[in-house]
């Protein structure tokens, strides 16, 4: 079984303050997907890394894949409450395996 | 618009009482798959059918049964629920190639007492 590793599992900040979010496996991925989910909804596709060492960003969120295709990190700059929520790392190698969550708060 | 449906959004029965909760999308999607989800446990996939007629069985597939008759549709079944399979359930869909992004409905909360 593919096991994907988060960490945090829990995290509170302040408005204005930088966050990391790390998932980390001991297996190869074909690609990895970020996802937020917000109470009482399904999770909702942020972005997926394709390529070893690839850096997406979208606005204040940046993403990097592992040169190795094993672990991943989200890096949120000057978090926002609205930023508030899970946040779901997903491998694909065939099917996929979900980690168990970063659940962040941004408070005000 | 694009998306996954499911219904019951909210059920609450009793442990034997047979029940499906039914998952529709319209994006022609091959890959549909179940999923539940709990406190500390994460996504885990319960069954997934890479296309019509194909079915196998995810990491979690004791006590939940599937069909997939026609593409659109991706039944879950439980024969006999029990106190344990209280959880919330997503379906997802997705095209079967490519980078494998998941479009996920809303959700159904299951409560058996």
């Amino acid at each position: 079984t593919q096991l994907l590793e988060q960490s945090p599992q829990f995290l509170s900040i302040q408005e204005g303050e930088n966050l990391t979010v790390y998932c980390n496996s001991s297996s190869v991925f074909s690609s990895l997907q970020w996802y937020r989910q917000e109470p009482g909804e399904g999770p909702v596709l942020l972005v997926t890394v394709v390529t070893g060492g690839e850096v997406k960003k979208l606005k204040r969120l940046t993403f990097q894949f592992g040169d190795a295709r094993k672990d991943s990190s989200l890096h949120i700059t000057a978090a926002q409450p609205g930023d508030t929520g899970l946040y779901l790392c997903a491998g694909e190698m065939g099917k996929s395996t979900f980690g168990d969550g970063t659940t962040l708060t941004v408070k005000p | 618009e694009a998306q996954v449906t499911q219904n019951p959004r909210y059920l609450i029965t009793v442990t034997g009482k047979k029940l499906t909760v039914t998952c529709s999308q319209n994006m022609n999607h091959e890959y549909m798959s179940w999923y539940r989800q709990d406190p500390g446990l994460g996504l885990r996939q319960i069954y997934y059918s890479m296309n019509v007629e194909v079915t196998d069985k995810g990491d979690v597939p004791e006590g939940y049964k599937v069909s997939r008759k026609e593409k659109r549709n991706f039944p879950l079944i439980l024969e006999s629920p029990s106190p344990n399979q209280t959880s919330l359930y997503f379906c997802a869909s997705r095209i079967l190639t490519g980078v494998g992004e998941q479009y996920f409905g809303p959700g159904t909360r299951l409560t058996v007492t």
